[in-house]
């Protein structure tokens, strides 16, 4: 029983365009929402945070958004760079501990 | 330290043996949280701690599985008797309480063979 679910496992985006990277969730009470970046080898880095209060937060060229009433998420990346090919994961939670994690999209982003 | 460290960061094992991983998490971090990731599962929580509080084990998948946090600070995560499934990528992380948010260590590679 997968509560939060990124259905696209793998991502190609051009250089400089737009790169949007989808999350599905079930829990209607989960009221935080979470996007990592991993790269091989290292351990998930916290990208972008928005709260089920927000419809919308914005940091630099990251762009997440949150439609409460179809239960998803998105992250937007404009414009991409090939610095962000790596594999990002959405996560939510109900409170600030204990997140549930998607099972990740990677994204490559060609030069 | 800068960041949370682990060790080791690779592990091979035989089934059936124990192993003990171990994580020191940022300084000042009350809470430390482990999780795992399965090859193409997505981060599976295991335990958290905060501060002198019981722990949530609710994610720990056995009672092969345990862990404990000495002085509030270092944890370590065993696994007794290990079997295959076990193998995952085991990944620590700390942050300040009520943080929304968590900062990773590099995670222990463990494989059993």
């Amino acid at each position: 029983d997968q509560q939060v679910k990124q259905n696209s496992p793998s991502l190609s985006v051009q250089e400089g365009r737009i790169s949007i990277l989808n999350c599905d969730y079930t829990n209607s009470m989960f009221d935080y929402f979470l996007w990592y970046k991993k790269y091989p080898a290292e351990g998930p880095t916290f990208l972008i945070s928005i709260s089920s209060i927000k419809d919308k937060n914005e940091d630099g060229r990251f762009t997440v958004f949150l439609n409460k009433s179809a239960k998803h998420l998105s992250l937007h990346i404009v414009p991409s760079q090939p610095g962000d090919s790596a594999v990002y994961f959405c996560a939510a939670s109900v409170g600030t501990y204990k997140y549930i994690f998607g099972t990740g999209t990677r994204l490559k982003v060609l030069a | 330290g800068a960041g949370v460290s682990q060790s080791p960061s690779n592990k091979v094992t035989e089934k059936g043996k124990d192993v003990e991983l171990r994580c020191d998490p940022i300084s000042g971090h009350t809470a430390l949280y482990w999780y795992r990731q399965s090859l193409g599962q997505g981060l599976e929580f295991l335990i958290y701690f905060q501060g002198n509080s019981a722990p949530d084990k609710s994610g720990l998948p056995s009672d092969r599985f345990s862990a404990e946090r000495t002085g509030g600070s270092v944890s370590t995560l065993t696994i007794q008797r290990t079997q295959q499934e076990d193998s995952a990528v085991y990944l620590c992380a700390s942050s300040l309480p009520g943080a929304y948010g968590y900062t990773f260590g590099s995670g222990t590679r463990l494989t059993v063979v």
